[in-house]
């Protein structure tokens, strides 16, 4: 049983476009991260999201964590070839001391 | 002010060999994550530690697995007789402590073949 589910797990659209990656479970998370992993390195964290409601922004991927923190997507707005990789959500859920992962979107952009 | 360090970064075992794989957190972290990573997927969770002390192994297969954070050293994930089913790439993590919204730095894992 997947704690945490991503959608798509796979996307694949033209450079220039939007696309939001979609983060959801059951569960409810005291905070919850996105990573983003390259391939043959470890994964590299991009935000935390902490607070219900709570929107993060970097530069052109803007991050937003439900209400009931439970939820989680991240948007992506004029996508760049160098966007490219592995997109992880992980939360840290309440009473857990760990990170629950995720399966992971794997994005690709087109020139 | 160095990140996470994992050696070797690719290990290659014959099947009923022993692996053993070693994380370096980051300086003033003291507590570490161990995950697998199967081909296109997400990582799993295998243990907690830290110094000295095993915090949550509910990840880890009841045989042949083991892991240790000394006072000293760095911290060793074991593998003993390694089948292919093991082979995945192993990260780990540390955080400065545990508890609510703990930020993990991954490093680079290791690749373990077991041919």
């Amino acid at each position: 049983t997947q704690l945490l589910e991503q959608s798509p797990q796979f996307l694949s659209i033209q450079e220039g476009e939007n696309l939001t990656v979609y983060c959801n479970s059951s569960s409810v998370f005291s905070s919850l991260q996105w990573y983003r992993q390259e391939p043959g390195e470890g994964p590299v964290l991009l935000v935390t999201v902490v607070t219900g409601g709570e929107v993060k922004k970097l530069k052109r991927l803007t991050f937003q964590f439900g209400d009931a923190r439970k939820d989680s997507s991240l948007h992506i707005t004029a996508a760049q070839p160098g966007d490219t990789g592995l997109y992880l959500c992980a939360g840290d859920i309440q009473g857990a001391q760990k990170l629950v992962f995720g399966q992971g979107t794997r994005l690709t952009i087109n020139p | 002010n160095a990140g996470v360090m994992q050696n070797p970064r690719h290990l290659v075992r014959r099947r009923g060999q022993e692996a053993r794989l070693r994380c370096s957190p980051m300086k003033g972290h003291s507590h570490v994550y161990w995950y697998r990573q199967l081909p296109e997927e997400g990582l799993k969770f295998m243990v907690y530690l830290q110094k000295e002390n095993i915090i949550d192994e509910s990840g880890m297969p009841k045989e042949r697995f083991s892991a240790e954070f000394p006072k000293e050293g760095p911290s060793i994930l074991r593998i003993q007789q390694v089948v292919r089913g093991d082979s995945a790439a192993y990260f780990c993590a540390s955080s400065p402590w545990r508890g609510l919204n703990t930020e993990a730095f991954f490093g680079q894992g290791t690749r373990l073949t077991v041919v």
